[in-house]
């Protein structure tokens, strides 16, 4: 019964390369969100995708990220072009949808941009 | 938008109760959550209340809401060491999951 997955836990990019982080949901669950968090800060909510669906991607910067749900594999976070600003935690969560929205989260990923 | 308001440092003694509180603007939020982490991990979901109900009990743990005041509170009884985390407050409605800045619970043995 795997919870929410994510990969790498942890990346480290320089300046100006690109940022891959996936998000597996769990069994069953159509709905996945991104969130971004910063040091001592809580999570800021990024974008809600459903299956080949971007739902809500009011919280994601206008340039640079990206996000998609493919038909199959996991979701994808997509930063092109790091910036420092970038380092912080990543977490994914998912839920059932059809009206249960309680969300469970993955492990997130640590990136670190140099 | 909807803000959520937590106090950011609570300290207490093994054995002792914690109340950690949370305040919400958003008076549509239906659904209210209290979220666990711990340093280096992710967020483990311990709680959530909707907003037609005034307390929820789930054994060592305790939400009360207020809606006419718009505020959350999440007791913890007879607090272990192992409590030691940060308890993040979130709330959703017809917005997408908001969270406070979480609080930052340190036991004393």
């Amino acid at each position: 019964n795997a919870g929410v997955m994510q990969n790498p836990r942890h990346l480290v990019r320089r300046r100006g390369q690109e940022a891959r982080l996936r998000c597996s949901p769990m069994k069953g669950h159509s709905h996945v969100y991104w969130y971004r968090q910063l040091p001592e800060e809580g999570l800021k909510f990024m974008v809600y995708l459903q299956k080949e669906n971007i739902i809500d991607e009011s919280g994601m910067p206008k340039e640079r990220f990206s996000a998609e749900f493919p038909k199959e594999g996991p979701s994808i976070l997509r930063i092109q072009q790091v910036v420092r600003g970038d380092s912080a935690a990543y977490f994914c969560a998912s839920s059932l949808g059809l009206g249960q929205e309680t969300q469970y989260f993955g492990p997130g990923t640590r990136l670190l941009v140099l | 938008g909807e803000d959520v308001e937590q106090s950011l440092f609570l300290s207490v003694r093994e054995g002792d109760s914690s109340v950690i509180n949370c305040t919400y603007t958003d008076s549509s939020s239906t659904y209210l959550y209290w979220y666990k982490q711990e340093p280096g991990a992710g967020l483990q979901l311990l709680t959530y209340i909707f907003s037609n109900m005034d307390m929820k009990q789930d054994q060592r743990l305790t939400v009360l809401l207020n809606k006419k005041d718009k505020h959350l509170s999440l007791r913890i009884a007879d607090t272990q060491t192992g409590d030691s985390a940060i308890y993040f407050c979130a709330v959703s409605g017809n917005t997408p999951l908001v969270f406070g800045k979480g609080t930052r619970l340190s036991v004393i043995a």
